[in-house]
């Protein structure tokens, strides 16, 4: 199955700054495409950005990121992050299989004033 | 935009306990998931489905049953609840077919097993 590693724990980074979420996986055949989830405090997961093309960069809110099947990443980047950024992050590629998602154990992103 | 429904919110029981968790979604989906959400693991696959009367096993199924007995409801069972069961529980909904078919998360149900 796929298996997907997130960077660690938590990630500090003053408002106004850049922030760079790390994501590398190892899939399958069936995987298909690959998500950027958002969870923000007391909510449910949703979707924040989803692409399926190889190194073609994906837009959403002002964040982007670009899928390199080269090297088995999706990395999440944002030029200037904002107080409202401050989240739970996952990355999930997909399986073609029932639209299975794989999760990894999340990037939580604190932003400071 | 789906609509995930989830009950209840949030639930206590006690060691041995029977417990069910309902999930409903009004957009016609056909597949339906559960997850469990804990630190470190971030969410994990128990059970999914396909349509009425599919059952489909998950990564950590140990523990859990499920009933698809509608399009829109899925339930979550846990016939003899342990602690290592306390967790966030998350239902979701995705259409079948296509490309870039997300997933569309319910708000969640707290379980905390004593």
């Amino acid at each position: 199955g796929d298996s997907v590693t997130q960077t660690e724990g938590l990630v500090t980074v003053t408002e106004g700054l850049p922030v760079k979420l790390n994501c590398t996986y190892q899939t399958t055949y069936l995987t298909i495409a690959f998500f950027w989830y958002v969870q923000y405090l007391n909510e449910a997961p949703q979707v924040l950005l989803k692409s399926s093309t190889d190194n073609k960069r994906t837009e959403h809110q002002g964040f982007h990121a670009t899928l390199h099947k080269s090297s088995s990443s999706f990395h999440l980047q944002k030029s200037s992050a904002q107080l409202s950024d401050s989240a739970l992050y996952y990355c999930a590629p997909q399986s073609g299989s029932f639209n299975k998602l794989t999760f990894g154990a999340g990037t939580r992103l604190a932003v400071c004033p | 935009e789906a609509a995930v429904t989830q009950s209840p919110r949030n639930k206590v029981t006690v060691t041995g306990g029977n417990v069910t968790l309902s999930c409903r979604q009004t957009n016609s989906h056909n597949y339906m998931y559960w997850y469990r959400q804990d630190t470190g693991h971030g969410l994990r696959l128990i059970h999914y489905s396909y349509g009425a009367g599919n059952l489909q096993i998950g990564d950590v199924p140990d523990g859990y049953k499920a009933t698809r007995t509608t399009q829109e409801d899925f339930f979550l069972l846990l016939e003899l609840a342990s602690p290592s069961q306390t967790s966030l529980y998350f239902c979701a909904s995705s259409d079948a077919g296509g490309f870039y078919a997300e997933q569309f998360f319910g708000p969640g149900t707290r379980l905390t097993v004593l």
